[in-house]
């Protein structure tokens, strides 16, 4: 089975602080996304990557960048945290674009 | 506006009901999928669908590729399936979600 870990189940940070959350896929998938999931407002993209070093937006990527050095992990970097960025982030990945997701257990992050 | 629109947000239903999640989607798709999402956050894929129904264990899904309507539905529920299921369509570009709906089974 295709598994996808995220480093952190639960992340405390304060306002201003640079935080990264990891993301790692064991399956050598080619497509890696970053998700924020907000009551009512359901997953919404962050980021994703169809390569290494390859990145692209997603719907919402301001207040974040990514980082894809290797094929297995795709990090996502709060460069200066704010309250609003307080949330659910998953991360997923396929195989291909026309593929099923495979989702991390999500990490939730509070910002204080 | 919401490209995939989920319905109902919110359900309790008793131990042993049928129930039934609507997903309604306005753009042209190659794949729908059903996922659950446990209180804990993570999310597991249940069934990815381009036509016709499917069906594991105690879950049923189908699809209406004409009218762009797709049901998940779970016969004899249980409290274990006490879950957030949410509907995703693939566009082949990319994926949209629905909001959820947040599914309480009560013993």
């Amino acid at each position: 089975d295709v598994k996808v870990t995220q480093s952190s189940r639960y992340l405390v940070k304060r306002t201003g602080e640079k935080v990264f959350l990891e993301c790692v896929q064991d399956m050598d998938h080619e497509n890696m996304f970053w998700y924020r999931q907000d009551p009512g407002l359901g997953l919404r993209l962050i980021y994703f990557s169809y390569d290494v070093k390859m990145k692209e937006k997603g719907d919402i990527p301001e207040g974040y960048s990514v980082s894809r050095e290797k094929k297995e992990r795709f990090s996502l970097i709060l460069e200066s945290a704010s309250t609003n960025q307080t949330s659910m982030y998953l991360c997923a990945s396929s195989f291909a674009r026309n593929y099923g997701y495979t989702f991390g257990s999500g990490t939730r992050l509070t910002v204080v | 506006k919401n490209e995939v629109e989920q319905s109902p947000q919110n359900l309790t239903a008793q131990e042993g009901e049928f129930i039934t999640i609507n997903c309604s989607y306005s753009v042209g798709i190659s794949a729908l999928h059903w996922l659950q999402q446990h209180p804990g956050g993570g999310i597991v894929s249940l069934f990815m669908l381009s036509s016709g129904k499917k069906k594991h264990g105690r879950l049923i899904a189908t699809i209406n590729i004409q009218e762009k309507h797709s049901s998940l539905h779970i016969t004899a529920s249980h409290p274990r399936d006490s879950a957030v299921y949410i509907c995703a369509v693939n566009t082949g570009n990319q994926f949209y979600f629905g909001t959820g709906t947040s599914l309480t089974v009560i013993p």
